[in-house]
């Protein structure tokens, strides 16, 4: 089963409007660090926001929110005001606090492109 | 420095060819990991380093040998590769905590030819 998964391969948000990204989870661990990159067509992975799991409240970075609901295994990326420079790929991830080897990689979800329309 | 400088960005080699991808971080930070990433894919984690061990290795073929020479140091050393290895690889680096976010380099575009 995946352990993240995005349904949205891509969206189109009109400049300076909210755009919501969707992103589920699958983990048995109680510690578990949830992660959202942005990835340019440049190539490089840009560290976005990060919600811990026993966070209570929202994550908030800038214009950049993570919707949480730890119920349903959610944890949507919000951006408010989208830019142009906001066009990008948008990669959901976790760290499970019990991943072996002590290593603790990311697994990844298959990303959605954001397309910002002027 | 927030920083994971990889070299060099892009690379053409041959089927024949030895090459070597570079990866450096100087944040302090005790994994290291490769990742190969194919055209409108997600990364898909190839090696993980902790405490310059190699921990995980994702069943990759031995024409990729990771090395990890020092604390701040990452290789990735290619020899042989069929035209399918070409990809972005993708060094990053990170606490080892899970709590903790992975900081990515820019990429090595690869093509083998």
């Amino acid at each position: 089963a995946q352990k993240i998964t995005q349904t949205q391969p891509g969206m189109f948000v009109q400049e300076k409007e909210a755009v919501t990204l969707d992103c589920t989870y699958d983990t048995s661990d109680q510690s578990y660090g949830l992660f959202w990159y942005k990835q340019p067509s440049s190539g490089e992975m840009i560290f976005l926001i990060y919600q811990g799991s026993y966070d209570e409240q929202n994550a908030t970075e800038g214009r950049y929110s993570l919707n949480f609901q730890k119920a349903r295994k959610s944890a949507n990326l919000v951006i408010s005001a989208s830019q142009l420079g906001d066009s990008a790929m948008y990669f959901c991830a976790m760290r499970e606090g019990r991943s072996g080897a002590g290593s603790y990689q990311l697994t990844f979800g298959k990303g959605t492109k954001l397309s910002v329309i002027p | 420095d927030t920083e994971v400088t990889q070299t060099p960005k892009h690379l053409v080699m041959g089927m024949t060819n030895k090459k070597s991808l570079k990866c450096e971080q100087h944040m302090g930070h005790r994994a290291m990991y490769w990742y190969k990433q194919k055209a409108k894919k997600p990364p898909e984690l190839m090696f993980v380093y902790s405490y310059e061990k190699l921990s995980i290795n994702e069943s990759v073929p031995s024409r990729f040998s990771p090395e990890c020479p020092n604390s701040s140091l990452l290789n990735l050393h290619l020899h042989a590769l069929q035209p399918e290895d070409s990809a972005l690889y993708l060094c990053a680096s990170s606490h080892l905590d899970w709590n903790t976010e992975a900081f990515f380099g820019q990429g090595t575009r690869l093509t083998v030819v």
